[in-house]
């Protein structure tokens, strides 16, 4: 595998149900970001991980968890979501947060809230 | 708060026609600005990222220049073929690569 992959590329889930999306970067990176991108809105930064530190989670509201076990390595953990959270949720990765480094993003995971 | 804008939202054109997107931001104080591509359900692919002290990037048949006290972006393409076919997205970085994204140009290249 190369570059930034992520799974599951789709996922529909309930109101109830408890769920995690799963990013992987083979770049050597250390920096690690999510976005989301909602239907006729930018994409908008949710977390970004530094050195697996959080450095910005953006007021998003705590039914979304993020996890860094590693640089490689980035969960979003989901529990008692809204049907407004159907989105595509793209993962990035980068060298640690500085102006000369670009964000190399995954193919996103498509959420259907129902 | 920075606000990043392009213009047009939608451009179809004709094969083989020199095309430029317009990306427009409110707050000059950036590090660089990138210039992505996304097709349709896919993620996003970096086609150029200018530092703030340049003032444009060439990568084939695309050019990206910066007008950082205008507040300014452009993104050229050069005989634009259907290929090139996607959605565009400018996006500033003001603190160290947390980025602020347009809401897109949707460019179809017509056969």
């Amino acid at each position: 595998e190369t570059g930034v992959t992520q799974t599951p590329r789709h996922l529909v889930m309930g109101m109830t149900n408890k769920k995690s999306l799963k990013c992987e970067q083979h770049l050597g990176h250390n920096a690690m970001y999510w976005y989301k991108q909602s239907a006729k809105k930018p994409l908008e930064l949710m977390f970004v991980y530094s050195l697996e530190e959080r450095v910005e989670n953006n007021s998003v509201p705590s039914r979304f968890s993020p996890e860094c076990p590693n640089s490689s390595h980035l969960f979003l953990h989901l529990h008692t979501l809204q049907p407004e959270d159907s989105a595509l949720y793209l993962c990035a990765s980068s060298q640690v947060p500085g102006s000369h480094y670009e964000q190399y993003f995954g193919p996103g995971t498509r959420l259907t809230v129902t | 708060k920075q606000e990043v804008t392009q213009i047009p939202a939608a451009l179809s054109v004709p094969e083989g026609e020199n095309l430029v997107l317009n990306c427009s931001f409110t707050d000059s104080a950036i590090y660089n600005l990138q210039w992505f591509r996304q097709d349709p359900g896919k993620g996003l692919t970096s086609l150029l990222l200018i530092q703030s002290s340049q003032r444009e990037q060439t990568s084939g048949r695309l050019n990206a220049s910066l007008d950082k006290s205008s507040g300014r972006s452009t993104l050229y393409i050069a005989a634009s073929q259907p290929g090139d076919s996607a959605t565009y997205l400018c996006a500033v970085d003001n603190a160290g690569n947390m980025l602020t994204f347009g809401g897109g140009t949707r460019l179809m290249v017509k056969p």
